[in-house]
């Protein structure tokens, strides 16, 4: 089966920079992506890690491990509106290759 | 600007009462996923299409159903909900090369009374 863990809740301030981690399990993986969800909003696409090292995406960044079976997802500089859920989902080989499974979810809270 | 919409946003069903969900998207893409959440929840797969091809999770119930009559447009069926059932249903499209990069409509919020 597969399994992503990350970390229920994090909150910091206003201008910082803030990582979440998730760890994965998982047979003939693909990749790693990241979405984020504001209360009562649909999830969307913030970025995917294939191989190993950092993708930038302005203010977002995301980082890939392959044999750690690890990735995070990095905001700098926050802003009051990346309060929001975060889910990192792995694509592997499961069901073709055609489906993401979704982690539990980091709730962000950004304070002044 | 070509999207993925959903109707109807909000939903109110009695027990066992069958209901239908749609969803549309101008974006021409071949996979289409419906996605059930929960308050604080991640957002689960109940099956998807890549093209014409129906693939349903193995912990979906029998109760839930799917359509896809064209490219643009896809069905939820649940045939007699039950207050569990009651959620959150997304529907989201990705291209065939990028599964990873979904697009999700706003979603139909689902009570059942």
């Amino acid at each position: 089966g597969q399994s992503l863990e990350q970390p229920s809740e994090v909150t910091a301030v206003e201008g910082a920079i803030v990582q979440i981690n998730c760890t994965y399990q998982t047979s003939g993986f693909y990749g790693l992506s990241w979405y984020q969800q504001h209360d009562g909003g649909a999830p969307t696409f913030l970025s995917y890690n294939a191989l190993d090292g950092l993708e930038e995406t302005g203010r977002f960044s995301s980082f890939l491990s392959r044999s750690d079976s690890y990735g995070y997802l990095l905001l700098q500089e926050l802003q009051m509106k990346d309060s929001a859920s975060y889910f990192c989902a792995v694509r592997s080989l499961t069901g073709g290759g055609n489906k993401l499974t979704f982690g539990t979810g980091t709730q962000l809270k950004v304070e002044l | 600007d070509a999207m993925v919409i959903q109707n109807p946003r909000y939903q109110v069903t009695q027990f066992g009462k069958p209901v239908t969900l749609s969803c549309s998207q101008t974006l021409n893409h071949n996979v289409m996923y419906w996605y059930q959440q929960k308050s604080s929840q991640a957002p689960k797969l109940l099956f998807h299409y890549y093209d014409k091809d129906f693939n349903n999770e193995a912990d979906t119930p029998d109760n839930f159903q799917s359509r896809r009559p064209n490219t643009s447009f896809c069905f939820l069926d649940i045939r007699s909900p039950g207050l569990g059932d009651a959620a959150m249903y997304l529907c989201a499209t990705s291209p065939r090369d990028r599964v990873h990069e979904q697009y999700f409509g706003p979603g139909t919020r689902l009570t059942v009374t």
